[in-house]
């Protein structure tokens, strides 16, 4: 079935630092590929997405880009701050249904 | 941009008792609505996805008729969790979702932590 995989946590960096989660998913067809971001205590927020292969996505300095051939979404990001430290969740929407399946997230911390 | 609203944001309840979750879309109309459980340091589980005036679709394993959706109009849905226990002690997120099926971004609510004593 239709899953999504990504690097445990949890990831501790300095600040300024670069950053990158891996992602890769399977799925049957061309799915929609997101990134989620949950800070502490609240609920997710959508950080970026993409709709089709090769499409970038991009907010707040973090990047990433839908790769077919190696069916992957890493998030990256330059130069990190302390206020990225959060849980990132990578995500796919399949091309037959309207639900959103979930990577088991990964938890970032930035030290100043 | 679209938001979505949860009330309470934290509840703690006895064991036995019922609780009820309020998940309202502020400025849009939603066609569809999620609810979410998220367990420490996990990920998100989809329990149901409920479309306004009909019944909610539960996934596998989540019970029913303990874990009641109503989605009574276009900017509201509620998650009634019946006779609850400590297991159910819990972060519940919802979203919301202007249309049907892949083209209609879900919007996250801020989640509800329900503590079961």
């Amino acid at each position: 079935g239709d899953s999504v995989t990504q690097m445990e946590g949890p990831v501790t960096l300095s600040e300024e630092a670069f950053l990158t989660i891996n992602c890769t998913y399977t799925a049957t067809g061309y799915p929609s590929l997101f990134w989620y971001v949950q800070y502490p205590g609240e609920g997710l927020q959508l950080l970026l997405k993409a709709t089709k292969a090769d499409d970038k996505g991009s907010n707040k300095g973090f990047e990433a880009t839908y790769r077919k051939e190696t069916t992957s979404f890493h998030l990256e990001k330059g130069s990190v701050q302390v206020s990225d430290s959060a849980v990132y969740f990578c995500a796919q929407l399949g091309s037959s249904a309207s639900k959103i399946i979930f990577g088991s997230g990964t938890r970032l911390s930035i030290r100043p | 941009g679209a938001v979505v609203s949860q009330h309470p944001s934290r509840v703690i309840c006895k064991s036995g008792t019922s609780v009820k979750i309020e998940c309202r879309s502020l400025d849009f109309q939603a066609t569809t609505m999620f609810w979410y459980r998220q367990f420490p340091k996990k990920s998100l589980m989809l329990m149901a996805t409920s479309n306004e005036g009909s019944k909610a679709t539960y996934e596998q394993g989540v019970e029913k008729d303990k874990f009641l959706i109503n989605h009574a109009s276009l900017t509201l849905s509620t998650l009634t969790v019946t006779s609850a226990h400590p297991e159910d002690s819990s972060f519940y997120i919802c979203s919301a979702q202007q249309g049907a099926g892949k083209t209609y971004e879900q919007y996250f609510g801020p989640g509800t932590r329900l503590t079961v004593t």
